[in-house]
């Protein structure tokens, strides 16, 4: 399996819901990342988890809290969002942080807030 | 921290003709550059990537060339087709600096349109 999987595809929530987001990867790659993309910008990183373990938060808002519960999956736990927290979420993984391997990107899940 | 540079924004080509897309980067401790394409709707997906000890690198239609001394790295589509339609966007990872490590810095991104 070389494949980075996201679920939901699609997610609309009201700004005092509580959602989740799941990525997972079974290739074994000990590096996991959440970016946000807004339309026609790059990725723009989040969270980093190096061994299961949070290596980077990029003074990202409470409202969003990430977990990796195993080497395999990443989940965002969102709340109180706001309607500019809207964007494409894409989940990433490589081998290990350290040794620069590519990062491999999931099909993201597309988020509107209302 | 890195600063990557990605020109031009938008390129129209008509097909068959070649793009190339040009990057800068500020910090010399980056030593890998891959790039993305990115389709409408779509993930982004590594196309090609490039490390400092190579200074060149082909791959059927695509090739990467880097220039260490100068900071600049370029993508080179030959022969486009309209399915090379997408947003490119070029890459820079620094080797040694503890958070930075292993960090892509993204170009802001190209808009590359093959017209039949």
């Amino acid at each position: 399996d070389t494949e980075v999987t996201q679920t939901p595809k699609h997610l609309v929530m009201g700004m005092t819901n509580k959602k989740s987001l799941k990525c997972e990867q079974h290739m074994g790659h000990r590096a996991m990342y959440w970016y946000k993309q807004k339309a026609k910008k790059p990725p723009e990183l989040m969270f980093v988890y190096s061994y299961e373990k949070l290596s980077i938060n990029e003074s990202v808002p409470s409202r969003f809290s990430p977990e990796c519960p195993n080497s395999s999956l990443l989940n965002l736990h969102l709340h109180a969002l706001q309607p500019e927290d809207s964007a494409l979420y894409l989940c990433a993984s490589s081998q290990d942080r350290r040794r620069q391997e590519t990062q491999y990107f999931g099909p993201g899940t597309r988020l509107l807030v209302l | 921290g890195e600063n990557v540079e990605q020109h031009p924004s938008t390129l129209s080509v008509q097909e068959g003709d070649s793009a190339v897309i040009k990057c800068t980067y500020s910090d010399s401790a980056s030593n890998y550059f891959p790039w993305y394409k990115q389709e409408l709707g779509k993930r982004p997906q590594l196309i090609i990537d490039i490390r400092s000890n190579v200074g060149e690198k082909k791959d059927q239609r695509i090739a990467v060339t880097l220039n260490k001394t100068a900071k600049h790295f370029s993508l080179h589509i030959t022969e486009t087709q309209p399915e090379d339609s997408a947003v490119y966007f070029c890459a820079a990872t620094p080797a040694d600096r503890g958070s930075t490590l292993g960090r892509l810095y993204f170009g802001r991104g190209t808009q590359l349109t093959v017209w039949p």
